[in-house]
């Protein structure tokens, strides 16, 4: 069963302590892992994709990572600003109608 | 930039009324998704279309329905509304090529009294 999981449900930073968050998903045929950010009462926000193993993606703060079976998303010194939820997400094999998988999410709390 | 707009915010409305829900996309984009996202239950996909009038269920169909007329926009109706469908409801966009990220709205907070 194509399945994702995000470990672990929430994680307390203080300002500049580095840290990763998990996301393993059981898909046959990796054709894309999203990482999305999500305020509180907003929608997510795209951050990256990828697409196969040994890919990694930056921006400011925020790197992630791909293996055959997990993505990595890397907080080097976070700050308060980058609290929120952050939400894993795999494209479903076969057909064009991009129809995802979400893990249920990682929420981040960074402590100044 | 990619831009998908929700009608509403914010939304209340009675049992029994008949809800709607718009959305509309601005990169031309052939699929359309709702979704529904609850505590502890994280986002559920409830219908996506993949063209004008074309139209599949999701995994939580029941008490919905969608309708596509034009490219961009894509409603969600609530039949007859219950309060157990009260939740943030999210639409979302992506091409059927390449890439295929989905691009989401703001979202809809309804409650449903």
């Amino acid at each position: 069963e194509d399945q994702v999981t995000q470990s672990p449900e929430a994680l307390r930073l203080q300002e500049g302590e580095s840290s990763s968050l998990n996301c393993s998903y059981t898909v046959s045929g990796l054709r894309g892992l999203f990482w999305y950010r999500q305020d509180p009462g907003k929608g997510p926000e795209f951050l990256f994709t990828l697409y196969s193993a040994g890919e990694e993606k930056e921006k400011e703060r925020l790197k992630a990572t791909l293996t055959k079976k997990e993505s990595f998303l890397h907080i080097t010194a976070p700050k308060p600003e980058d609290s929120a939820t952050y939400l894993c997400a795999v494209l479903l094999p076969g057909g064009n109608t991009g129809k995802l998988i979400f893990g249920q999410g990682t929420t981040l709390q960074v402590k100044p | 930039d990619v831009k998908v707009t929700q009608s509403s915010r914010y939304l209340v409305k009675r049992t029994g009324e008949k809800v709607f829900l718009e959305c509309v996309q601005d990169m031309d984009h052939e699929n359309m998704f709702w979704y529904r996202q609850d505590p502890g239950l994280g986002l559920r996909l409830i219908y996506f279309s993949y063209d004008v009038k074309m139209k599949e269920k999701g995994d939580i169909p029941e008490g919905y329905s969608v309708s596509r007329e034009k490219k961009e926009r894509f409603s969600l109706i609530l039949e007859s509304a219950s309060t157990n469908q009260t939740s943030m409801y999210l639409c979302a966009s992506s091409p059927p090529w390449g890439v295929q990220t989905q691009y989401f709205g703001p979202g809809t907070r309804l409650t449903v009294l």
